[in-house]
């Protein structure tokens, strides 16, 4: 079975700009979490999609906003990107509910 | 929100000995799951635990969910070289939020 996938794995962006990340979770997995990580805050929790619907949030600003399709894929967006966006940013799937998360090999984004 | 405290921070060991790490929270979790990441890749899991008390061993690798419920430790034996990588604990209550610690980084010297 295939692992979480996570396009692309490196990205360079200038201040201002917008990017866009993506997630394909396991197949048969309907929860799809994201994380930002960075060597100073850790693992930080973006947000959670379930059957399209985000259900839970953390504690970032309305920069960072997702979405997950029909066929559980997400993707999340970053927009007026600042130098401090920097960042590992980790996919995670899960079946549901306290299921253990599953990461993706991240998406390593650096902001000039 | 809840934060979970792990410890300790970093460990240099030799190849052979057995290590010990773990985490604390001021609120109760549900789950503890333990991850080991990789340079360049993402976190893998390595134990999940679903009941206070439970001990669970994958291999070399021993992980207790505390009474409590506040707590979990995580013991490898035997260390080998592969064994190098940064070790985090989480804590999940419900709906996939899971607070993570800051991770445990370890060098196992040949």
């Amino acid at each position: 079975k295939a692992g979480v996938t996570q396009t692309p794995r490196y990205l360079i962006k200038t201040r201002g700009q917008q990017v866009t990340l993506s997630c394909s979770p396991i197949s048969g997995h309907r929860s799809v979490s994201w994380y930002q990580q960075t060597p100073g805050q850790g693992l930080q929790f973006l947000f959670e999609y379930f059957s399209e619907t985000q259900r839970n949030k953390g504690n970032f600003p309305g920069r960072f906003s997702g979405r997950q399709f029909s066929n559980s894929r997400s993707e999340m967006n970053v927009s007026t990107l600042e130098l401090g966006d920097s960042a590992l940013y980790l996919c995670a799937s899960s079946l549901v509910g306290n299921s253990p998360l599953h990461f993706g090999n991240g998406t390593r984004l650096t902001v000039t | 929100g809840q934060q979970l405290n792990q410890s300790p921070q970093s460990m240099f060991i030799q190849e052979g000995e057995d290590v010990s790490m773990n985490c604390t929270s001021s609120s109760i979790f549900n789950t503890w799951l333990w991850y080991k990441q990789d340079p360049g890749e993402g976190p893998v899991l390595l134990i999940a635990l679903y009941k206070a008390g439970e001990l669970t061993s994958n291999g070399r690798l021993t992980a207790q969910f505390g009474i409590t419920r506040k707590d979990s430790f995580l013991n490898i034996s035997a260390s080998i070289p592969s064994d190098v990588g940064i070790y985090f604990c989480a804590g999940q209550v419900d709906n996939n939020d899971m607070r993570f610690g800051a991770g445990t980084r370890l060098t196992v010297k040949p």
